[in-house]
């Protein structure tokens, strides 16, 4: 799977957007791009992830360059409880390529 | 639908001490997969099951590891003979189908003094 690279922390205001990027300059065709939360002591929550197009769901949107070489997680109304850490990986889905590889994440803080 | 349990939540013991943990995935998830997270680092994968069989086994699993899932709904992990280097936190995770998205459990962090 291909490496990903993120900032290792981010501040945001409450309410404003928080923005994370994430590097993929080595994606392949065949390979999605995750974005996982972790909040402290918790397992990872899956928040959404894509392939070409940009998606939203409730929690976020994901915001792929037309290259595919990187991603834009949006949190749009950031709130304290979106403090967490956030992890970008690439995934292909290919048979045999089943794990996670998680790098550092970023660590987003929510300030009041 | 439920989501991943596992349990025990937190376990405490000493060195040389075996230990077991189990996962219960979302129903009908046929793809169990075990990780582990050590502080300050994102969780690395250990190994995964497609209904009971062990499919892929990581490096990191060494011979003191075990994981079974017998009949293809839970699973176990044990440990045995536990040594200071493997306090973590063990996560676990299931999906539905190959390349479906893993939905994790609330993890398992085991002290071992």
């Amino acid at each position: 799977d291909a490496k990903t690279t993120q900032p290792p922390s981010m501040d945001c205001a409450e309410g404003r957007a928080a923005n994370l990027p994430c590097n993929h300059s080595t994606i392949s065709g065949n390979e999605y791009v995750y974005w996982y939360r972790q909040i402290h002591s918790q397992g990872p929550q899956y928040i959404i992830h894509g392939l070409k197009n940009n998606e939203t769901n409730e929690m976020a949107s994901l915001i792929i360059t037309e290259d595919r070489k990187s991603s834009t997680l949006i949190l749009p109304h950031a709130t304290l409880r979106d403090t967490a850490v956030y992890y970008c990986i690439v995934r292909s889905t290919i048979q045999g390529a089943q794990k996670l590889v998680f790098g550092q994440g970023t660590r987003l803080t929510i300030n009041p | 639908d439920t989501g991943v349990s596992q349990d025990p939540r937190h376990k405490i013991t000493k060195r040389g001490q075996n230990v077991t943990f189990r996962c219960d995935p979302i129903s009908e998830h046929n793809r169990l997969y075990w990780y582990r997270q050590t502080l300050g680092q994102g969780p690395e994968f250990l190994t995964y099951f497609q209904n009971e069989a062990q499919l892929e086994k990581s490096r990191l699993l060494s011979d003191r590891f075990s994981a079974e899932r017998p009949k293809g709904s839970f699973s176990t992990l044990e440990i045995q003979r536990t040594e200071q280097g493997d306090s973590a936190m063990y996560l676990c995770a299931s999906s539905l189908l190959q390349g479906q998205t893993q939905y994790f459990g609330p993890g398992t962090r085991l002290l071992v003094l």
